[in-house]
């Protein structure tokens, strides 16, 4: 079946420092790979996609890159802030069935 | 894209009763999911709702728990039915309009005493 690893948390930064935040995934096919974050009391929210190897997905100043070789989906930013503070998601839907498998999360605080 | 909303958004229910959570989507969709977020946890897949069939169940999750209606292509309902505190967790409804992106709603708090 499919299962998405994402790197322990937590996670705590200083501010402008950079982020990496690991992923990697196992899926049968070719499934699309996400990015979600959850700010403190709220929904979940996409961050970015990507949908076949080699896209990389961008917004926010957020970066990650679809790495079938590696079957990876890294979150990178060059520069963080403190309202980046959240908790965040890698997730991957399988095309077939259209449902999503998460990750256990990775919670980022950033300091000032 | 989709905008979902979720009646109610938190509840505090004691144990042994039930609850139903409403999802209202602001456009038709085929699909719609309904996820359970435990405390400090990440999301599981309770069940796929599809319009005019019964809902799929996932491994762990069964029907006389967790009921779904889904009369139309824009709503779905979900049940917690005797409830115990194991049950306290964020209740998420989530569709995907199109392609794979999946759109999540704001979440039903859920505290069971």
């Amino acid at each position: 079946g499919n299962s998405v690893t994402q790197m322990e948390g937590p996670v705590t930064l200083s501010e402008e420092a950079f982020l990496t935040i690991n992923c990697t995934y196992t899926a049968t096919g070719y499934p699309s790979l996400f990015w979600y974050v959850q700010y403190p009391g709220e929904g979940l929210q996409l961050l970015l996609k990507a949908t076949k190897a080699d896209d990389k997905g961008s917004n926010k100043g957020f970066e990650a890159t679809y790495r079938k070789e590696t079957t990876s989906f890294h979150l990178e930013k060059g520069s963080v802030q403190v309202s980046d503070s959240a908790v965040y998601f890698c997730a991957l839907t399988n095309t077939n069935a259209g449902k999503s498998t998460f990750g256990d999360g990775t919670t980022l605080t950033v300091k000032p | 894209s989709a905008v979902i909303s979720q009646k109610p958004s938190r509840d505090i229910c004691q144990r042994g009763t039930s609850l139903t959570i409403q999802c209202q989507v602001d456009s038709q969709v085929t699909m719609m999911f309904w996820y359970r977020q435990q405390p400090g946890q990440s999301l599981t897949l309770i069940a796929t709702a599809n319009q005019g069939s019964e809902a799929t169940y996932e491994s762990g999750f069964v029907i006389d728990k967790f009921p779904i209606s889904r009369p139309n292509l824009t709503f779905s309902t979900l049940t917690v039915s005797n409830m115990s505190p194991e049950d306290s967790s964020i209740y998420l409804c989530s569709v995907i309009p199109r392609g794979y992106e999946q759109y999540f709603g704001p979440g039903t708090r859920l505290t069971v005493t």
